[in-house]
């Protein structure tokens, strides 16, 4: 079955050190795997599609298939990077994204 | 409008009543989806629509709950004799396209309704 899972419910680290936000998926299929964050007060929205190997606000996911990862990394943490964030994984035959438990981070000044 | 709209943005009810929950999705967006965003357990997929049939309900948790899409716009999710494990916070979404190839649509998000049953 398709699942995603984000081992780490809460992360914290300091502004300025590197952040890695985890994320395993479980597919039979060719994965396309996405981060969408959620900031305090804002509607959930789409941060980067591994499809397009882009950097969004400092951010990169690499597609590990071997590993069936998709960690979400940012060498230099800022404080506006506190947020809630879903990995999520396109279900093709469904048509529908399936989205890990979350993980909210927080930045500590 | 400029973004997916849901109402009621709050709703608290009691055990055993029927809740009507709107989304009104981004004009032309042919994909509506409803997820269910409880403490601890995530973003729980509910219904996906394409236009206005639902080739998805597996998700639905029981048959208490029920959705529809009329026009290809509007689209209602129906809780009924609400029980208090139904408390969440309701998010519905709509794209231009599935998030998947070739379009690998985007989903955008409403602010969600929040359903407290006492």
């Amino acid at each position: 079955a398709q699942r995603v899972t984000q081992p780490e419910k809460l992360l914290s680290v300091f502004k300025g050190a590197p952040v890695e936000l985890k994320c395993n998926y479980s597919y039979s299929g060719s994965p396309e795997l996405f981060w969408y964050v959620q900031y305090s007060r804002q509607r959930l929205q789409l941060l980067l599609r591994h499809i397009s190997r882009e950097s969004i606000k400092g951010f990169t996911a690499d597609l590990n298939k071997g590993e069936t990862s998709f960690h979400l990394k940012k060498p230099f943490a800022q404080e506006e990077d506190s947020a809630m964030y879903y990995c999520a994984l396109f279900v093709k035959g469904a048509q529908k994204l399936v989205f890990g438990q979350g993980t909210r981070l927080t930045i500590n000044p | 409008g400029a973004g997916v709209s849901q109402s009621p943005s709050n709703k608290v009810t009691e055990k055993g009543k029927d809740v009507e929950l709107r989304c009104d999705p981004i004009s032309g967006h042919t994909a509506l989806y409803w997820y269910r965003q409880s403490l601890g357990q995530g973003l729980e997929f509910l219904i996906y629509f394409q236009g206005n049939s639902a080739p998805d309900k597996s998700g639905l948790p029981s048959d208490r709950f029920s959705a529809e899409r009329t026009g290809g716009s509007v689209s209602t999710l129906t809780i009924q004799r609400t029980q208090q494990e139904d408390s969440a916070v309701y998010l519905c979404a709509s794209s231009a396209g599935v998030p998947g190839p070739p379009v690998t649509g985007e989903l955008f998000f409403g602010e969600g309704s929040r359903l407290t049953v006492l």
